[in-house]
C-alpha cells in the first residue's frame, strides 16, 4: 500500500497568514493526489483534485501544486471559515490511501 | 443538486451485522461509482471499498475481504454496505462518496455520514 505522510500534524495560524501544508507518498502516484478539509462533525470537502485543479465553488485563495511524490496545500491568506482539518489522498493505486492529517488552528 | 443521504446511526454487539445505505439524488446514478470511506473517533480517513453501480462490479480494499458486501439497487439509486463480524474496532463514522473523474478519482460529493457503535 501507498503511505501517504502529511506534515505538520497540526498548526496554529493567525488569521490572514499564509499556510503550507506538505504530502509525501511512499512511491510515485504522479498527479493523482487530492485535498480534503474537514470540519467537525461533518464529511469531508473537496478542496483541489488532480494535485492543483480547484474544485468548483472552493475560493481561490486554496491552491495545490506537487507532482511525484511531494505535494503541497496553500492557503494564501487564512480566514476563520477555513480552521478545520486537511486531508491528502492519493488515488494512484487501490487501496486508495490518506494522509493522516493536519489540524489548523487559532493561535 | 447532487445529493447523498445515508442511514441512521447503529449499535451493534460484537459478532453482528449492520447494514447501512446510502441513497442518491441528482446525477446519473449508473454514471460514476460510490465509495465507502470510513472514520474512527479522532481518527483520520480509511478507504473500505467502491461500487460501480452500472453494472455491481466491486472492489474491496484487502482488509476488509471476506467482511464487507457492497450492493446497489438502480430502481431506488441507492447503494448498500454490509459489514459482519463486528468487532469494537468496527466503530466508526461510515461515509459514501462519488467518485468523479475518468483518470484521477476525486470524491466530489459525500454522505453525511452514519455512526455505528459496536459494543456489548
Amino acid at each position: 500500500d501507498i503511505q501517504m505522510t502529511q506534515s505538520p500534524s497540526s498548526l496554529s495560524a493567525s488569521l490572514g497568514d499564509r499556510v503550507t501544508i506538505t504530502c509525501r507518498a511512499s512511491q510515485t502516484i504522479t498527479k493523482y493526489l487530492n485535498w480534503y478539509q474537514q470540519k467537525p462533525g461533518k464529511a469531508p470537502g473537496l478542496l483541489i483534485y488532480a494535485a492543483s485543479s480547484l474544485q468548483s465553488g472552493v475560493p481561490s485563495r486554496f491552491s495545490g501544486s506537487g507532482s511525484g511524490t511531494d505535494f503541497t496545500l496553500t492557503i494564501s491568506s487564512l480566514q476563520p471559515e477555513d480552521f478545520a482539518t486537511y486531508f491528502c489522498q492519493q488515488t494512484f493505486s487501490t487501496p486508495q490511501t490518506f494522509g493522516q492529517g493536519t489540524r489548523v488552528e487559532i493561535k | 443538486q447532487v445529493l447523498l443521504v445515508q442511514s441512521g446511526a447503529e449499535v451493534k454487539k460484537p459478532g453482528a451485522s449492520v447494514r447501512i445505505s446510502c441513497k442518491t439524488s441528482g446525477y446519473s446514478f449508473t454514471n460514476w461509482p460510490i465509495h465507502w470511506v470510513r472514520q474512527a473517533p479522532g481518527q483520520g480517513l480509511e478507504w473500505m471499498g467502491e461500487i460501480n453501480p452500472s453494472g455491481g462490479a466491486t472492489t474491496y480494499a484487502q482488509k476488509f475481504e471476506g467482511r464487507v458486501t457492497m450492493t446497489r439497487d438502480t430502481s431506488t439509486s441507492t447503494v448498500y454496505l454490509d459489514l459482519n463480524s463486528l468487532k469494537s474496532e468496527d466503530t466508526a463514522v461510515y461515509y459514501c462518496a462519488r467518485g468523479m473523474g475518468i483518470l484521477i478519482i476525486h470524491f466530489d460529493s459525500w454522505g453525511q455520514g452514519t455512526l455505528v457503535t459496536v459494543s456489548s
